[in-house]
């Protein structure tokens, strides 16, 4: 099976810098993918890391260490609409994606 | 719009009775994936299908079952229906497994 651990609750301030830690298991692992997701909207793609390093996107940048079972995303420069769930989805060479539970961000003025 | 279709938006239901939920992909995605999201809860897969073919299955119920058609759209059937099957439904779809996917606006579903 696959084991998927991200933060439950996370709070920060607008204009500062955000990270949000996933930390996984599973084996045939392909790909790990970041979504954000609004309430009571649908979830929309952010990045996906394939390789381990840094993929940089505008404001926000996401990392894979695949010998450690860990990612990160990174946000910069916070808005106030970037308050949302951040979902972390590990895809698997079965080709489905699991999701992790989400890190709801709260950014405060 | 995402491209992905989802009907109804809202359903709203007695418990014991069937419903069935309608997906639309976007134009070219072959693969198309159910998940189910309760309130707080995150996002559980159900099934997968790619060009009209299963190709995974999650905790799906028995009372459950889905289809891709050959035209690509899918439906998922839901019957026997309980209180707690009340839920937000996404379809997804994608080009290829192992890509990101792009997911409906959803249907609420509410068993009362």
């Amino acid at each position: 099976g696959q084991n998927i651990d991200q933060p439950t609750e996370m709070t920060a301030t607008e204009g500062a810098i955000v990270q949000i830690n996933c930390t996984y298991q599973t084996s045939g692992f392909n790909g790990l993918f970041w979504y954000q997701q609004h309430a009571g909207e649908a979830p929309t793609f952010l990045s996906y890391n394939v390789l381990d390093g840094l993929e940089e996107k505008g404001r926000f940048s996401s990392f894979l260490s695949r010998s450690k079972g860990y990612s990160y995303l990174l946000l910069k420069e916070l808005q106030m609409k970037d308050s949302a769930s951040y979902l972390c989805a590990v895809s698997t060479n079965a080709g489905k994606s699991t999701f992790g539970d989400g890190t709801t961000l709260t950014v405060k003025p | 719009d995402s491209g992905v279709t989802q009907t109804p938006k809202h359903l709203i239901t007695a418990t014991g009775q069937r419903v069935t939920l309608r997906c639309s992909p976007r134009s070219g995605d072959l693969s198309v994936y159910w998940y189910q999201q309760s309130l707080d809860q995150g996002l559980q897969f159900l099934i997968q299908y790619y060009n009209g073919e299963e190709r995974a299955k999650g905790n799906i119920l028995e009372r459950f079952s889905a289809q891709q058609f050959p035209d690509l759209h899918s439906e998922l059937n839901l019957s026997s229906l309980e209180l707690g099957d009340s839920a937000l439904y996404f379809c997804a779809s994608s080009v290829a497994t192992g890509v990101g996917y792009t997911f409906g606006s959803g249907t609420r579903l509410t068993v009362v």
